[in-house]
């Protein structure tokens, strides 16, 4: 069966230091890849998506950026973070109509 | 462009008594339309999912959400509400242009369960 992982599962960081998140799919190849952020109290925002290697799609202008090194993983990084950067990040697949979700990683920026 | 509004933020009900999330969305195509569940600090889970086939949908946990065109709505129910089902509930739109390559999220209906 599919699963997805992330990781780390909680993380703070100051202001202006980098940051990267990794997302790696188990048990499918190919997959479509999502990067969302939920703020607190609020609905998720698409970032980034992902149909293959070296393909990313951006969704909002900011100073984050993925990447996708390798069919099943896909990173979420950024050169100087923000504390706007603050929130929930959640890395998903896509199997036909429906999005898989993995666990999410808690960043919050002091 | 599409967009999904859920009425409520919070709904409180108790343990054992019937359930109702509200929904409504905006498409300017047929849409397909999901409610996902979110229990704290976790993943978003996926309940259930309409895609053009039949209008009342069967999700996992007792859930189910009838699809109305004339209403744009794409409401929540259960009949017995259980303490598990505390909880954060999207309803999400799939882009008709994108397939499932983009979804718009509501901004989500907390679930409290008195007991």
């Amino acid at each position: 069966s599919q699963t997805i992982h992330q990781w780390p599962a909680t993380l703070v960081q100051p202001v202006g230091s980098p940051l990267s998140l990794e997302c790696t799919v188990e048990g499918t190849s190919n997959p479509n890849l999502y990067w969302y952020r939920q703020a607190a109290g609020r609905g998720l925002q698409l970032l980034f998506y992902s149909v293959g290697i070296g393909q990313i799609s951006s969704e909002v202008p900011q100073n984050l950026s993925a990447s996708r090194p390798q069919d099943r993983q896909f990173i979420l990084s950024s050169k100087k973070l923000l504390l706007s950067d603050s929130g929930f990040y959640l890395c998903a697949w896509t199997v036909g109509y429906e999005q898989y979700f993995g666990p999410g990683t808690r960043l919050t920026v002091t | 462009a599409q967009s999904v509004t859920q009425l409520d933020s919070h709904v409180s009900v108790s343990e054992g008594t019937p359930v109702l999330l509200r929904c409504n969305y905006s498409s300017s195509y047929s849409p397909s339309l999901f409610w996902y569940v979110q229990h704290p600090n976790k993943g978003l889970q996926l309940l259930l999912k309409y895609t053009s086939a039949a209008t009342l949908v069967k999700g996992i946990n007792g859930f189910e959400a009838e699809f109305k065109k004339s209403e744009t709505s794409f409401h929540l129910t259960k009949p017995s509400a259980h303490m598990s089902d505390a909880a954060e509930y999207f309803c999400v739109v799939s882009d008709p242009n994108f397939g499932n390559e983009k979804l718009t999220f509501g901004t989500g209906t907390r679930l409290t369960i008195i007991p």
